[in-house]
């Protein structure tokens, strides 16, 4: 079945830096990508996707890379602000795996003020 | 806005409870889902369903049961819970195709004693 790696477990960056969190996932018919934040209380809560037919995507300061060949994806936040501190999940949508989200462990970002 | 409910925030029960965690959502979502959230680990899935009265397992089903007996409710059930199943419980719900966005609950904290 899928497998997703994702790191680092913890990332802490200045205010205004740039933060990057990698995934990578094992099944080659994987097509979906989508990333979820989740802050503290709350369920987590999708921020930005990627399909397989495409190779990059930017919403604002958030982006996302796809390399397919590699079967790895990895979301790009520039001048982090406090806010983005939070919970940070990858996933992978399997069709091996019934078309059901597979998600990382989690990756926690703080931004230091 | 969607909104997916859970019916509680914190729960303490003792071994061998019965315990039942429900979750409501109020947007006519076909696919409703229970997660299991531990640090390290991610998101698993425990079991999901499609319409009602219908479900699969997912990745982690032993020890849970559930029930969906109406489309906008899904109930998660420790039929005899055990200190390993001491979790925060993510209930999320989608529109319908695979691709389509989940949307999660705040979470359900159950410490079993």
């Amino acid at each position: 079945g899928e497998n997703v790696e994702q790191h680092p477990s913890t990332l802490s960056v200045q205010e205004g830096d740039s933060a990057v969190i990698k995934c990578t996932y094992s099944d080659s018919a994987s097509n979906y990508f989508p990333w979820y934040k989740q802050e503290l209380g709350k369920g987590p809560q999708l921020i930005i996707d990627i399909r397989s037919n495409v190779g990059e995507k930017k919403d604002q300061r958030i982006a996302v890379t796809l390399n397919k060949t590699a079967k790895h994806f990895s979301l790009h936040i520039t001048e982090t602000q406090p806010e983005d501190s939070a919970v940070y999940f990858c996933a992978a949508s399997s069709r091996e795996y019934g078309n059901k989200l597979v998600f990382g462990a989690g990756t926690i970002l703080r931004v230091k003020s | 806005d969607v909104k997916v409910t859970q019916s509680s925030r914190y729960l303490v029960k003792r071994t061998g409870e019965k315990v039942f965690l429900e979750c409501v959502q109020d947007m006519d979502h076909e696919n409703m889902f229970w997660y299991r959230q531990d640090p390290g680990l991610g998101l698993r899935l425990i079991y999901f369903s499609y319409d009602v009265k219908m479900k699969e397992k997912g990745d982690i089903p032993e020890g849970y049961s559930v029930s969906r007996e109406k489309k906008e409710r899904f109930s998660l059930i420790l039929e005899s819970a055990s200190t390993n199943q001491t979790s925060m419980y993510l209930c999320a719900s989608s529109l319908g195709g695979p691709t389509d966005t989940q949307y999660f609950g705040p979470g359900t904290r159950l410490t079993v004693l």
